[in-house]
């Protein structure tokens, strides 16, 4: 059974670029979460989506969009790059009937 | 708002030293508190859901209790391989967001 994966691992980008992260659920999971893990501190919540569609977001600007797919992958868009956005990228699904999230390996992304 | 706070920030161990994790937490409406082993660049790894006061849950060498206040995560004679960062946090609903504490980094020394 296959986890939560994530594409890519490493990804450097130049400030003021886009980026789009990939993630693909655990099997049997509809929900995605995507979190921002900044060097020595804890996951920040982006956003969820479920059934296509945005359900919640944390305190993040308009420059971090995102889309779920009909199978339930999802992906991260980040726009108009800032040095303060290089951080690792974590995806996170679960059951929407379940409380337990289940993280992917994450991507590094560093903006130079 | 809600809170998580998580002490000690590190904690260097003995193999064989026992010694516990706390996570002290400010939420209303808790539905689950939970906890997640990380090691370095890597995604967290699902350990605990805790749902009441009193629930205890046991992995391996690791325990986790909850109280109304806060939750600790004991590690029973630990060996160099549980070095890693232990993260806490909590849901307000099922479903909910996750809000994490900074997480507690253990080094336990051979």
């Amino acid at each position: 059974d296959a986890g939560v994966t994530q594409s890519p691992t490493h990804l450097i980008k130049t400030r003021g670029q886009q980026v789009t992260l990939r993630c693909s659920p655990k099997s049997g999971h509809d929900t995605v979460s995507w979190y921002q893990q900044a060097l020595g501190q804890g996951p920040q919540f982006i956003f969820q989506y479920y059934e296509e569609e945005e359900r919640q977001r944390g305190n993040f600007p308009d420059r971090f969009s995102g889309h779920q797919f009909p199978n339930y992958s999802s992906e991260l868009n980040v726009n108009a790059l800032l040095l303060g956005d290089s951080a690792l990228y974590l995806c996170a699904s679960r059951q929407v009937s379940s409380y337990e999230q289940y993280f992917g390996p994450g991507t590094r992304l560093t903006v130079t | 708002e809600d809170q998580v706070t998580q002490s000690p920030e590190a904690l260097r161990l003995q193999e064989g030293e026992s010694s516990s994790l706390n996570c002290s937490y400010t939420v209303s409406g808790l539905r689950g508190l939970f906890w997640y082993r990380q090691d370095p660049g890597k995604g967290p790894e699902f350990l605990f859901t805790l749902y009441s006061a009193g629930e205890e849950k046991e992995k391996e060498r690791l325990k986790a209790t909850l109280t109304k206040k806060e939750s600790f995560l004991h590690i029973t004679a630990p060996k160099p391989e549980d070095s890693a960062t232990y993260l806490c946090a909590v849901a307000k609903a099922a479903g909910n967001k996750l809000t994490f504490g900074g997480g507690t980094r253990v080094l336990v020394k051979p």
